[in-house]
């Protein structure tokens, strides 16, 4: 399968902790983004990289919120000190010049 | 900045019923415009797409026209099936390809 992955599916943790999710994109696409969708919303845009560059951050995304992109491959983002309100769908998507491919996202629940 | 307003649902059709789905959207310059889909249960995938006015995507029976004068991207599809009973999402980029912007989605559930 040479689609979009996300790692780990579902992420239980409890308010305080760090989490830490991954994305694979598709590998001749040098765009990548992360997205975050709660129930009955459409997906958020968080952050957005070209290549290695993180190009454009969301102003409504905290201090709590890292993502970086090494090399240009995967990337991850991070949660720093959770919330309850940081429950979600996390979606990563990649691009060359486009449409959008998304993963499957990767739940978050926060206790 | 970029938006776009869908109509909210759920939908609900029997089958065979035609479809339309209300799209709009407010943009600086000339976006792309996108009809994303979410069956149950799976990630989203693009469904189509019109990068200029008066474009007309398709695919699998559904169809989607640019236009810039009512500033609307409205899904259609003349006959739809059960299999099609998904969350639908308009979406937007702007030229660059870059931010892609999305409705809320609106749930379509086709009964037989």
């Amino acid at each position: 399968d040479t689609g979009v992955s996300q790692d780990p599916r579902h992420k239980i943790t409890k308010r305080g902790q760090n989490v830490t999710f991954r994305c694979d994109p598709i590998s001749e696409h040098n765009r990548l983004y992360w997205y975050r969708q709660t129930l009955g919303q459409g997906p958020e845009f968080l952050t957005y990289f070209q290549n290695e560059a993180q190009l454009e951050k969301s102003r409504l995304l905290s201090d709590r919120f890292s993502a970086e992109r090494p090399k240009g491959s995967f990337s991850t983002l991070e949660i720093q000190r959770t919330e309850q309100g940081d429950s979600a769908m996390y979606l990563c998507a990649s691009s060359l010049k486009g449409a959008l491919f998304f993963g499957s996202g990767t739940q978050l629940s926060v206790l | 900045g970029n938006s776009v307003t869908q109509m909210e649902g759920p939908v609900t059709l029997s089958e065979e019923a035609f479809l339309t789905i209300n799209c709009t959207y407010t943009a600086t310059g000339y976006p792309s415009l996108f009809w994303y889909v979410q069956y149950p249960g799976e990630g989203l995938q693009l469904l189509l797409k019109a990068t200029k006015a008066d474009d007309k995507g398709s695919n699998k029976g559904f169809e989607a026209t640019y236009r810039k004068e009512t500033t609307s991207f409205h899904l259609e599809k003349g006959s739809v099936q059960v299999s099609d009973s998904a969350v639908y999402f308009c979406a937007l980029t702007d030229g660059g390809y870059q931010k892609v912007t999305f409705g809320i989605g609106t749930k379509l559930q086709v009964i037989p």
